[in-house]
């Protein structure tokens, strides 16, 4: 398998709702990240996990709050968002090592909060 | 930290031309150069990459150079298709697992 996925697709949400975001990986790899995307706007990293414990927050605002509960699986649950925070949230993986290694992206949650 | 600037922001060519994208960096320190192809709807798409220890590379009608000294490199599409209509992100990275994504290129491949 060489494929990142991503559930659910799309997600519309108010501004009280508690919702999740899952991405899974079935490549080995090690290195997991989200990213969020806004239209016609490069990815912006949000957290890195490496080997299933958080190595990079980029000062990222509490109401994302991300788990790694197995080296597979990579969730990113959402409390409180703002309508600003509507946009594309890509997972991506990669492998772990001495060098900076491809990342390869999943299809993204397109996430609407009203 | 890294800086990465990319142009043109917008690119339209017709089809079986060339088309060139060139970002520039800060960091000396960077190592490590993919070029990413997003469609509209899809995910970025990892299409070519390059270490600084190569100066060019070729993948079929796709290559990328890389110039240290004047800290660029460029992506290169030869004979453009118009399934090449894309977004094009490149980026940069020093180590570890950040990159540096350059604002994009939008490429519009003409019938």
């Amino acid at each position: 398998d060489t494929e990142v996925t991503q559930t659910p697709k799309h997600l519309v949400m108010g501004m009280t709702n508690k919702k999740s975001l899952k991405c899974e990986q079935h490549m080995g790899h090690r290195a997991m990240y989200w990213y969020k995307q806004k239209a016609k706007k490069p990815p912006e990293l949000m957290f890195v996990y490496s080997y299933e414990k958080l190595s990079i927050n980029e000062s990222v605002p509490s109401r994302f709050s991300p788990e790694c509960p197995n080296s597979s699986l990579l969730n990113l649950h959402l409390h409180a968002l703002q309508p600003e925070d509507s946009a594309l949230y890509l997972c991506a993986s990669s492998q772990v090592g001495g060098r900076v290694l491809e990342q390869f992206f999943g299809p993204g949650t397109r996430l609407t909060v009203l | 930290g890294e800086n990465v600037e990319q142009h043109p922001s917008t690119l339209s060519v017709q089809e079986g031309d060339s088309a060139v994208i060139k970002c520039t960096y800060s960091d000396s320190a960077s190592n490590y150069f993919p070029w990413y192809k997003q469609e509209l709807g899809k995910r970025p798409q990892l299409i070519i990459d390059i270490r600084s220890n190569v100066g060019e590379k070729k993948d079929q009608r796709i290559a990328v150079t890389l110039n240290k000294t004047a800290k660029h490199f460029s992506l290169h599409i030869t004979e453009t298709q118009p399934e090449d209509s894309a977004v094009y992100f490149c980026a940069a990275s020093t180590a570890g697992y950040k990159l540096s994504f350059g604002a994009g290129t939008t490429v519009t491949v003409r019938a």
